[in-house]
């Protein structure tokens, strides 16, 4: 099944404690990037990829880093986690070639509350 | 900051009335505008998509309008559902890089 694999799905920390939500996509897309969702917000970007080894900041990047070793997977880091960093992040991915380049496929989500 | 400004933030219907939901933005240089809709627990999923160069798509009972010159655009859905009973946001896409501005959600609920 084409999905977008994100773990873990529910996360309790305490601030200052490293942590990296994986996410993992098997439909071979090369775009791929990270939102968080918080009440009355919407979705805002966080970092994005657009092929292995190309990251780029979005809206929202501060306090959060990210890799592309593979083309499959896109961890979100976060590497000293704050109060204000508690929200429900997603993952997502995208072709950029074809009839489906503008369909983004998200994950179900990560709900992070850091204490 | 790029925005997209999105109302109401919540929205009762009856079943088989209209539900309808605004957006307006300001940057001319978006070239998309998606819809996505969520249910609890699950992550957003496109529902239906427009470019600027048409005035209306439609799909189903969905409907998007939109109005260039007003920087506006709406998602029309007919004969509402129970199942329809979710939170919507309206986006816009700037560029090659594929970045999505997202509205603030409206949670539609429709009565049975």
């Amino acid at each position: 099944e084409a999905q977008v694999t994100q773990n873990p799905r529910y996360l309790i920390t305490v601030t200052g404690k490293k942590l990296t939500v994986t996410c993992s996509q098997n439909m071979n897309h090369e775009y791929m990037s990270w939102y968080r969702q918080d009440p009355g917000l919407g979705l805002r970007q966080i970092y994005y990829s657009m092929n292995v080894e190309v990251t780029d900041k979005g809206d929202v990047p501060e306090g959060y880093k990210v890799s592309r070793k593979e083309k499959r997977n896109f961890p979100l880091i976060l590497e000293s986690p704050s109060p204000n960093q508690t929200s429900l992040y997603f993952c997502a991915s995208s072709p950029l070639q074809g009839a489906r380049n503008e369909k983004l496929f998200f994950g179900s989500g990560t709900q992070l509350s850091v204490l | 900051q790029q925005q997209v400004k999105q109302s109401p933030q919540s929205l009762i219907v009856q079943k088989g009335g209209i539900s309808i939901i605004n957006c307006a933005y300001e940057n001319t240089a978006f070239d998309y505008f998606p819809w996505y809709q969520q249910f609890p627990g699950k992550g957003p999923a496109l529902l239906i998509a427009i470019r600027p160069d048409v005035s209306e798509k439609k799909e189903g009972r969905f409907t998007i309008s939109f109005n260039k010159s007003a920087k506006q655009f709406s998602l029309h859905i007919m004969d509402s559902q129970p199942g329809d009973s979710a939170t919507y946001f309206c986006a816009a896409r700037r560029g090659s890089a594929r970045q999505l501005t997202f509205g603030s959600g409206t949670q539609l609920t429709v009565l049975p």
